[in-house]
């Protein structure tokens, strides 16, 4: 069983709009939570982590922890075309690897 | 700055024949990991090591093996190839600090695709 889930998508938001993706986690134990963006045919790169129950704000990114739910998830504010691409939700395991999410693929029309 | 350089970056194989994807980093960093991507799978965790001289399976350590040659290099070998291994294949490297991979990135190079026929 995968220990992080993310709905796969496609999220279809309008230019302009705010883009919510969700992403939910088994381990309790788990430390720190990375969401990634990869475009396609593309190696994922890092938006933001987090590792404090709250929201973490950068530029039009904003990432929010609860991890009495268990839950971490990411806001795009003012979402631009090019924002379209798949999110990938990863966690800490274990202090020195990463496991990921199957990614939630956002789409962005002008 | 070359990052995390992958060889080949395309490769058919037959079934039962094998082959070694190569990774290396010029980043001085400590970890490397070894991730294989399938539609609609996400990236699943093959191998990792941590440090040079020590290696831990991931998810899917399945039909793969893994030398960590030196604090440069991480390559992943396929003994006997499955269709199954049908795959893109991405090698990554970090900074670990004490051991935690709290706030580091995961540098990615750029994929290595390959068919099993």
């Amino acid at each position: 069983q995968k220990e992080v889930e993310q709905n796969s998508g496609p999220l279809s938001v309008p230019e302009g709009a705010i883009a919510s993706l969700n992403c939910t986690y088994s381990d309790r134990g788990s430390q720190s939570f990375f969401w990634y963006r990869q475009y396609s045919g593309k190696s994922p790169e890092l938006i933001m982590f987090i590792y404090s129950n709250g929201d973490k704000e950068d530029g039009r990114f904003t990432a929010q922890l609860n991890k009495a739910s268990q839950y971490v998830s990411l806001l795009i504010r003012d979402s631009q075309p090019s924002d379209s691409a798949t999110y990938l939700c990863a966690v800490n395991q274990a202090g020195t690897a990463l496991i990921f999410g199957k990614g939630t693929t956002l789409s962005v029309s002008s | 700055n070359a990052g995390v350089t992958q060889t080949p970056k395309f490769q058919v194989l037959k079934t039962g024949q094998s082959m070694t994807l190569q990774c290396a980093q010029d980043m001085n960093h400590n970890s490397m990991y070894w991730y294989r991507q399938d539609p609609g799978m996400g990236l699943r965790l093959i191998y990792y090591s941590a440090s040079e001289g020590t290696t831990d399976k991931g998810e899917v350590p399945n039909g793969y093996n893994v030398s960590r040659l030196n604090k440069r290099e991480f390559s992943l070998r396929l003994e006997s190839a499955a269709p199954s291994q049908t795959s893109v294949y991405f090698c990554a490297s970090s900074e670990v600090e004490g051991g935690k991979l709290d706030t580091g990135e995961l540098f990615f190079g750029e994929g290595s695709r390959l068919t099993v026929l």
